[in-house]
């Protein structure tokens, strides 16, 4: 399964807009990019998926580059309470999801 | 939020005695997935299944067996626990999605401590 590579941690501010970046430069055809959201204690959250360019729903932005081989997660104004792991996998070619150990986002005052 | 429960939500246990771990959800979803999450591995997959009474293997399988006798419960057996499987548990659900990518919902998770 191709991998992703995505920073450790990150740490922001509230108000601020937070941009996590993501690499598969070995992403096939078929892989959709997806982003996945855990707080402690909870289990993973789906947030958002796309394919190519843009994709936008009411919790964040994905952007993806023509040629596919990084993206980038958007949350804009991020508060406290988007403290939590994110993180980027590859969905394609059946259901099976392959989890690597995301980032750590952490927002303070 | 999807409609995925797992019981029990903490289990203290003996090394060498049984364990089954249960996920019932009420969504009628085909696929049920069983992951483990221990810390810096994120979480990986031990067994999935993509309808009653079919199931298959993940990555990390070793010492775990599942059944699946109606769409609504997927069990999780470790047939004789060890330390090494002292782990959060997470069930997941996911329906036929677009294309070939699936979301998946997750249920609140089972903290297992293999003493």
């Amino acid at each position: 399964l191709a991998k992703t590579t995505q920073p450790i941690s990150m740490d922001s501010y509230e108000g601020q807009e937070v941009n996590i970046t993501c690499s598969h430069n070995n992403i096939a055809t078929n892989d959709y990019i997806t982003w996945y959201q855990q707080f402690p204690s909870q289990g993973p959250r789906f947030i958002i998926q796309g394919y190519k360019t843009k994709v936008t729903n009411e919790v964040a932005s994905l952007f993806i580059p023509a040629d596919r081989k990084s993206s980038t997660l958007s949350l804009p104004r991020v508060s406290l309470s988007d403290t939590a792991v994110y993180y980027c996998l590859l969905t394609g070619g059946g259901n099976k999801l392959t989890f690597g150990t995301g980032t750590q986002l952490k927002v303070e005052l | 939020d999807a409609g995925i429960t797992q019981s029990p939500r903490h289990k203290v246990t003996e090394t060498g005695t049984p364990v089954t771990l249960r996920c019932h959800q009420t969504e009628n979803h085909r696929y049920m997935y069983w992951y483990r999450q221990d810390p810096g591995h994120g979480l990986r997959l031990i067994h999935y299944s993509y309808g009653v009474k079919d199931t298959d293997k993940g990555e990390v399988s070793d010492g775990y067996s599942v059944s699946r006798s109606k769409t609504e419960d997927f069990l999780l057996t470790l047939e004789s626990a060890t330390s090494s499987q002292t782990s959060v548990y997470f069930c997941a659900i996911s329906g036929e999605g677009e294309g070939d990518s699936y979301e998946q919902y997750f249920g609140p998770g089972t903290r297992l401590t293999v003493t």
